[in-house]
C-alpha cells in the first residue's frame, strides 16, 4: 500500500461549483498534514495546514480525520485560476521527511 | 521569491554526461532536501541533510547520485553517466518553521537525449 494516496483526476468542474478531494494515508504515527499546490511545470507552494479541528481559509477548507486516516480539501465557489495539482503531504515527525500524494488535477472549466 | 534558489533552471545533457545541480537557502536553515519529480507524478525523497551531514538517502538515489552539503548552507546534486531515466525536475526544499511547511525552490528541469 502506498504512504500517500490520491485519485489522480482529472477532475473537470464547472466554475462556481464546489469541488472536494480525499487522500488517505497508512502511517497511523503521521503527525503533520498539508494541502500543496502545484501549476504545470512550476514548484509545489504551501495551500495550507490540515487539522483534526479543521482549517478554513477563505473558499478553501481542510480536515483531518485520524480514525480513518484521510485528509480532505473542500473548494467552495471554483475559479478558472484554481486550476492546478492539488498535492496530498504527510509528514512522520522522525525525520520531518514528507511524503507526497501523485497528486490531483484540477480543471475548472469557464 | 521562495527563499530557495537553484541553479541552473533548466539543463539537457546528452546521456553518459554527468551533471552538477545546486540549491541555495537565502537564510541559515538546518535541514535541506532533495526531491525528484516525474512527469504526473508527485515529488518524491531522495535525501536530506541536517547541517552539513547527510542523514537519509532514498533508494532512489543510485550510485550514480551523490549530494553534499560542504557548509551546511549551500548544496549540490551531481549525477553521474546520466541516463534517459534521469530526466524530471529535481526539487530542493527546506523547512520553514516547526510545525509548519516546507518551501520549495524552484527546480531544476533535466532532460537527457
Amino acid at each position: 500500500r502506498k504512504e500517500v494516496e490520491q485519485d489522480p483526476g482529472p477532475f473537470n468542474v464547472p466554475e462556481g461549483a464546489t469541488v472536494a478531494f480525499n487522500c488517505t494515508y497508512s502511517n497511523s504515527a503521521s503527525q503533520s498534514f498539508f494541502w500543496y499546490r502545484q501549476d504545470c511545470r512550476k514548484e509545489p507552494k504551501l495551500l495550507m495546514s490540515v487539522y483534526s479541528s479543521g482549517n478554513e481559509d477563505g473558499r478553501f477548507t481542510a480536515q483531518l480525520n485520524r480514525a480513518s486516516q484521510y485528509i480532505s480539501l473542500l473548494i467552495r465557489d471554483s475559479k478558472l485560476s484554481d486550476s492546478a495539482t492539488y498535492l496530498c503531504v504527510v509528514i512522520q515527525n522522525r525525520d520531518d521527511k514528507i511524503i507526497f500524494g501523485k497528486g490531483t488535477r484540477l480543471h475548472i472549466l469557464p | 521569491d521562495t527563499g530557495v534558489s537553484q541553479d541552473p533552471r533548466h539543463k539537457i545533457t546528452k546521456r553518459g554526461q554527468n551533471v552538477t545541480f545546486r540549491c541555495d537557502p537565502i537564510s541559515e536553515h538546518n535541514r535541506l532536501y532533495w526531491y525528484r519529480q516525474t512527469l504526473g507524478q508527485g515529488p518524491e525523497f531522495l535525501t536530506y541533510f541536517q547541517n552539513e551531514a547527510q542523514l537519509e538517502k532514498s533508494r532512489l538515489l543510485s550510485d550514480r547520485f551523490s549530494a553534499e552539503r560542504p557548509k551546511g548552507s549551500f548544496s549540490t546534486l551531481e549525477i553521474q553517466r546520466t541516463e534517459q531515466g534521469d530526466s524530471a525536475m529535481y526539487l530542493c526544499a527546506l523547512r520553514v518553521g516547526t510545525g509548519t511547511g516546507y518551501t520549495f525552490g524552484s527546480g531544476t528541469r533535466l532532460t537527457v537525449v
